[in-house]
């Protein structure tokens, strides 16, 4: 069963826009949160994670995202996108069922247009 | 420099061969991370070691593949008689982790590709 859903495949954004990427997961307990970005060409980078605490989590490149319990929702966001920001990016879970391995979203494509 | 290192990055063979894949984890990380990754796809856990220990496998995992971590730090990831199926990118990644929840994120390498022809 897939416990992480991406549902935006491919998003097409020009320069300054604003950005939200959403991100579900199917799963009632405890949970550890990530996005992982992928640059053309490049390994899987750490963008921002969630642990505890303040459901507000700030990562690089002025990205952050929002833990939503309620909506199982773990939502990127940035106000105002960049060229450079053109890249895959992986929402992923750690599920507290004992298993400490990320179960990966499909992945958003986004494209920023100069 | 990732500090998580694979090789090959590349691996080009035939239906049938066998290859085998190198990972070279953070030297003081002791978890361990397989995963394959398919074109448009996010990556599919494989498989994973603490230390020494292969403590969980995929059913991805069929039985022409093996993965070891001799000594706790370097693994291979072997496949035998490859099929066209086989072909994607191998990543490996590795963490460190105190008990089983203790906080655990994970540092991926560059990938090996591997395409079976």
């Amino acid at each position: 069963a897939q416990s992480v859903s991406q549902h935006n495949h491919h998003v097409i954004l020009s320069e300054a826009a604003s950005l939200e990427l959403g991100c579900n997961y199917s799963y009632g307990g405890t949970v550890n949160l990530f996005w992982y970005v992928q640059y053309p060409g490049q390994h899987l980078q750490l963008l921002l994670k969630y642990f505890s605490g303040d459901p507000l989590v700030k990562g690089i490149k002025g990205f952050e995202a929002e833990f939503i319990k309620s909506k199982f929702s773990f939502n990127l966001r940035k106000p105002s996108v960049q060229w450079s920001d053109t890249a895959e990016y992986f929402c992923a879970v750690i599920l507290d069922t004992g298993r400490r391995a990320l179960t990966f979203g499909s992945g958003t494509r986004l494209q920023v247009q100069p | 420099d990732t500090g998580v290192s694979q090789d090959p990055r590349h691996k080009i063979t035939k239906r049938g061969q066998n290859v085998t894949f190198r990972c070279d984890p953070i030297s003081e990380h002791n978890r361990l991370y397989w995963y394959r990754q398919t074109l448009g796809q996010g990556p599919e856990f494989l498989t994973y070691f603490q230390n020494e220990a292969q403590l969980e496998k995929s059913r991805l995992l069929s039985d022409r593949f093996s993965a070891e971590r001799p000594k706790g730090s370097f693994s291979t990831l072997e496949i035998q008689r490859t099929e066209q199926g086989d072909s994607a990118m191998y990543l490996c990644a590795s963490s460190f982790s105190r008990g089983k929840s203790g906080a655990n994120v994970l540092t991926f390498g560059a990938g090996s590709r591997l395409t079976v022809l």
